[in-house]
């Protein structure tokens, strides 16, 4: 079984410069999540999506950061504009509607903003 | 949502056990204890998850006393692949609720030979 697939692995970019990630789960997972990590810190949810309807945002800056999910499959996160604190790494996570508490983790985006 | 505290590191050598321990307080009926693994330029994964007493699968152990204010990670006979992150989560996961979990600052464990 393929697991989750994201990409970019690494983006570099300049302040104020748009970017997108995009994240394909596992087949047949209706949650999905993606996850802001900050060096030596745990990941920190940004938004939740049980099929395509975001069922919890509210830790999204949404004056910059948007989201989409528009078949219920694939995700796409985009900042912008990016700003220097952005830079971290971005982590998708899928999960099967009504099994709670095991997520299965994509590899990460990490973004440098310069 | 409960709040946990655990160790931000500890050391241990090959072929220990290992236990780490977990507090959460504030722990509400409904809230399960789950542990993930992270490994450095990976993503979390998913170790161990229980309710109360004492859950145990292929790689781990996880004991949660009668009050569950707090739970222990127990990794049996730990190797050098097992130095990692290890995050302790409490958070409501019944049905239709697929996880509102947060993570902590986690534990870092580094086995040595």
């Amino acid at each position: 079984e393929a697991g989750v697939v994201q990409s970019p692995r690494y983006k570099i970019i300049e302040k104020k410069q748009p970017v997108a990630f995009w994240c394909n789960p596992i087949s047949g997972h209706n949650t999905l999540y993606w996850y802001l990590q900050n060096l030596g810190q745990g990941p920190e949810l940004l938004i939740r999506y049980e099929n395509e309807e975001a069922v919890d945002d509210s830790q999204l800056p949404k004056d910059r950061f948007s989201a989409e999910r528009l078949k219920g499959v694939d995700s796409t996160l985009k900042i912008q504009p990016a700003e220097l604190g952005d830079s971290a790494v971005y982590l998708c996570a899928s999960s099967p509607t009504g099994r709670g508490g095991e997520q299965f983790f994509g590899p990460g985006t990490r973004l440098t903003v310069l | 949502l409960a709040k946990t505290t655990q160790p931000i590191s500890m050391d241990s050598y090959e072929g220990q056990e290992v236990n780490i321990t977990c507090s959460h307080n504030n722990i509400a009926t409904n809230d399960y204890i789950t542990w993930y693994q992270q490994f450095p330029s990976q993503g979390p994964r998913f170790i161990i998850q229980g309710y109360k007493t004492k859950v145990t699968n292929e790689v781990a152990s996880l004991f949660i006393p009668a009050d569950r204010k707090s739970s222990t990670l127990s990794l049996p006979r730990v190797s050098l692949s097992d130095t990692a992150v290890y995050y302790c989560l409490v958070g409501d996961i019944g049905s239709g609720n697929t996880g509102k979990l947060i993570f902590g600052q986690g534990t870092t464990l580094q086995v040595k030979p």
